[in-house]
């Protein structure tokens, strides 16, 4: 049981170039979120998901993009990365959105 | 900003001693969570306390809420070296329906 995937652990992106940080979860959870987490800042929520087909807006939504095809993947999309996108992303998933949440190890992505 | 308030931000004891990490939230809860991340890693969810209790048990982790104060409290006791770590405090969403928010969290250095 994998839990929560993240893919890639590490990056490093130019400013203007596009990339997508994938998720996955083999628990069948409805609910999958993606945080960004930056010092000083705790977890701010980017995007979230009920359900396969339908995603929402939390936070921080500029410059990210989400779909929702399957109950098991959850990609973020950076459309055009830019330095103040350099942060650790979180991926998490749960059965609802206010209970515990399962979190991936994380990305952490460098805009140069 | 909407995130909830921990207290203090940094804490630094030694092994054995109780390490109590406070937090504060400004809005109606339905429960209140607490998580661990280890330096490089995700969220780990610890204990969840509902609305409707005042303590919670969980070895050595106590949970304590008060709901009139919009605050709870964790108490590590008989700490140890493992248990150095940042640690979070999440609730629900201030009129965001499922989503939960994140606390700028405490980091908790056990020295041996």
């Amino acid at each position: 049981n994998a839990g929560v995937t993240q893919t890639p652990k590490f990056q490093v992106l130019k400013t203007g170039q596009s990339m997508t940080l994938q998720c996955a979860q083999d628990m069948n959870h409805e609910y999958m979120s993606w945080y960004r987490q930056d010092p000083g800042m705790g977890l701010r929520l980017i995007h979230y998901s009920v359900g396969a087909g339908i995603t929402d807006q939390g936070e921080v939504p500029n410059g990210y993009n989400v779909s929702r095809s399957t109950t098991e993947d959850f990609p973020l999309r950076l459309l055009s990365a830019a330095p103040s996108q350099t942060s650790v992303y979180f991926c998490a998933s749960s059965s609802q959105g206010n209970q515990p949440q399962h979190f991936g190890d994380g990305t952490r992505l460098s805009i140069l | 900003s909407q995130q909830g308030e921990e207290d203090p931000q940094a804490l630094s004891i030694q092994e054995g001693e109780n390490a109590t990490m406070n937090c504060s939230y400004k809005t109606s809860i339905n429960n209140l969570q607490w998580y661990r991340q280890n330096s490089g890693r995700g969220l780990v969810h610890l204990i969840l306390i509902r609305s409707n209790e005042r303590e919670k048990h969980s070895g050595r982790l106590r949970v304590t809420l008060d709901t009139s104060k919009k605050s709870s409290s964790l108490l590590i006791t008989a700490s140890r070296a493992a248990d150095t770590a940042s640690y979070f405090c999440a609730h629900r969403t201030p009129g965001g329906g499922n989503k939960l928010t994140f606390g700028t969290g405490t980091q908790l250095k056990v020295e041996l």
